[in-house]
This record gives C-alpha cells, sequence and structure tokens, in this order.
C-alpha cells in the first residue's frame, strides 16, 4: 500500500498570501495525484488531478505540480472562502489511498 | 451534469450487514469508475472500493472480507453491503465517480451511518 504524507497538519495563513500545502508518497505515484478540497460539512471537491490539471470550474489561484514522490498544492492568494480541509491521493495502484490532511486556516 | 445520491438506514447493529445505494443521474453507470468511500467522524478519507465496466470491482484489503459493491444498470444504480459491522464502521459515506482515470470529480453529498445497538 502507498503512504501518503501531507505536511502541515494546520496551515494559516491571512487573506492575499500564498498558501503552500505539501503531499509525499511512499513510492513513485508518477503523476497519478489528485487534490481535494473539503469545506466543514460538505463532500469533497476535486481540484487538481494527474498532479497538475486542473478540474474544471475550480479558480485559477489553486495549481499543482511535482511528480514522482513529492507534490505540492498552491493557493496563490488566499480567499476566505478557502477555509477547508485538503485532501491529496494517489490513483497509481491499489488500493487507493489518501494523504491524512491540511487544515487551511484564515488569519 | 452528472449527480449522485446515497440513500439506505443511517442506523446498524452491530454484526448486522450495512447497505447503501447510490443513484445516479445525468449519467450512464456503464461507463467511468464508481466508488464508495468512507469518512469516520473528524477523520479522514478512506477509499473502500469501486465497480467499472459493468461489474469489475477493486477493493480495499482493509475492508475487503466484508465488502460487495455491485450496480444495477437497469436502475443506473450501484450499491455497498458492508458486514459484521462494528461502531469502527460509523462515518459518512460517499458514493462517487471519476471520469479522469481515478480522480473523483462527481460526490454524493454523503450519508451518515452509526453503528450502535
Amino acid at each position: 500500500e502507498i503512504v501518503m504524507t501531507q505536511s502541515p497538519a494546520t496551515l494559516s495563513v491571512s487573506p492575499g498570501e500564498r498558501a503552500t500545502l505539501s503531499c509525499r508518497a511512499s513510492q513513485s505515484i508518477s503523476s497519478n495525484l489528485a487534490w481535494y478540497q473539503q469545506k466543514p460539512g460538505q463532500a469533497p471537491r476535486l481540484l487538481i488531478y494527474a498532479a497538475s490539471t486542473r478540474a474544471t470550474g475550480n479558480p485559477v489561484r489553486f495549481s499543482g505540480s511535482g511528480s514522482g514522490t513529492e507534490f505540492t498544492l498552491t493557493i496563490s492568494s488566499l480567499q476566505s472562502e478557502d477555509l477547508a480541509v485538503y485532501y491529496c491521493q494517489q490513483y497509481s495502484s491499489w488500493p487507493l489511498t489518501f494523504g491524512g490532511g491540511t487544515k487551511v486556516e484564515i488569519k | 451534469q452528472v449527480q449522485l445520491q446515497e440513500s439506505g438506514p443511517g442506523l446498524v447493529k452491530p454484526s448486522e450487514t450495512l447497505s447503501l445505494i447510490c443513484t445516479v443521474s445525468g449519467g450512464s453507470i456503464s461507463s467511468n469508475f464508481w466508488s464508495w468511500f468512507r469518512q469516520p467522524p473528524g477523520k479522514g478519507l478512506e477509499w473502500i472500493g469501486n465497480i467499472y465496466n459493468s461489474g469489475t470491482t477493486n477493493y480495499n484489503p482493509s475492508t475487503k472480507t466484508r465488502v460487495t459493491i455491485s450496480m444495477d444498470t437497469s436502475k443506473n444504480q450501484f450499491s455497498l453491503k458492508l458486514s459484521s459491522v462494528t461502531a469502527a464502521d460509523t462515518a459518512v459515506y460517499y458514493c462517487a465517480a471519476a471520469t479522469n482515470w481515478l480522480a473523483f470529480d462527481y460526490w454524493g453529498q454523503g450519508t451518515l451511518v452509526t453503528v450502535s445497538s
């Protein structure tokens, strides 16, 4: 099983500032990585797939990068509505696995 | 626009079988990947398993011996059965669809299932 590790667990960022979230895979997953945003009381929402492709309907301030074992989700200019937990998920091999999440707080 | 809706009992007794149905609208269940996930209260996401190609399944080893996922193409539904449940199976259960390989772009709203006597 591929273990996904996210850091930091909590990130506090002021509105308008950049937020950088990290995700590490225990072995290479090429670019088979997705990022999700989950707001309180809601289902997850797909932000990024194939490590860097923005899913339909998502703001351009969300971007993804990386390949192999190291990945990054960047929110270029944090908005108040970005308060959420962000999860990475690998789909390189079974079972599909998620990271533990990064909670983004508004400073 | 694909929409998914979970349905089923919100309370299941220990040792019994949890059964949920996901009804799909706006798209055919005969294509793409269809999965179940769960999220215990205050915790992260766990993939349970998926079904595709009208019947091929993959399951998470953590629950594989207790899980069955099936689909009914005539009703555009797929279902989850989880047997011998315990309190550890208490969670919000989500059904979801992936149209971009296994990145899930459509999700149901989720349904809380509590295991308790």
